[in-house]
């Protein structure tokens, strides 16, 4: 069964840092790509980043791009996302997905989420 | 930057029949996906290129895509598949954007 576990989120002043992990398990983690994709308080699913399954390839939507990194550990079937210089409007539920086949950008299983509040 | 459309809302009554389009200029294209979210979960993948449902999910789950619209039809729709779906499609160049979203009454 995969399961996707988030941890790392929580609240946070803007301009701070912050990273998350995601922990993976029942599928093999390495020849899969996995994304983040966030949901601010009561809006709909935004796309924020996606990397290969050996994490050479990485991608970025504009709002994010140049503040956010996102990596992997796949020795530790892990998915990490740094967060630097963060805004209120960053604030929402990051989901880690996993992609529905190889290096695809289309999601299949997703995490129940950890909340970032970016607030002073 | 590419945007897919989608109705804020459909209500339908148990047992009839729900569509919810998406609309997009690279649909023609592009595969199209489905995504339902119940309140306080994750989403689910329900629709997949186009057509196609993965396992587990209802058979009155159905895809389908002409043109520059995709569309997702529940046949026979239930109180338990009230929620927020999603369409997904990438843009010419590959980058993947959510339609906004369409919540769905069954009452």
């Amino acid at each position: 069964e995969v399961q996707l576990l988030e941890s790392g989120g929580g609240l946070v002043q803007p301009g701070g840092s912050l990273r998350l992990s995601c922990a993976a398990s029942g599928f093999t983690f390495s020849i899969y790509a996995m994304s983040w994709v966030r949901q601010a308080p009561g809006k709909g699913l935004e796309w924020g980043s996606s990397i290969s399954g050996s994490g050479g390839s990485t991608y970025y939507a504009n709002s994010v791009k140049g503040r956010f990194t996102i990596s992997r550990d796949n020795s530790k079937n892990t998915l990490y996302l740094q967060m630097n210089s963060l805004r209120a409007e960053d604030t929402a539920v990051y989901y880690c997905a996993k992609s529905i086949e190889g290096n695809s950008s289309v999601v299949d299983y997703w995490g129940q989420g950890t909340l970032v509040t970016v607030s002073s | 930057s590419y945007e897919l459309t989608q109705p804020p809302s459909v209500s339908v009554s148990p047992g009839q029949t729900a569509r919810i389009t998406c609309s997009g200029d690279a649909l023609p294209k592009k595969y199209a996906y489905w995504y339902q979210q119940k309140s306080g979960q994750a989403p689910v993948l329900v629709i997949y290129e186009d057509s196609k449902r993965p396992s587990g999910i209802p058979e009155r789950f159905s895809g389908s895509s002409s043109g520059t619209m995709a569309t997702l039809t529940i046949s026979g729709a239930q109180v338990e598949d009230e929620g927020d779906y999603y369409c997904y499609s990438t843009d010419n160049s590959g980058n993947p954007v959510f339609g906004g979203g369409t919540k769905l009454t069954v009452l």
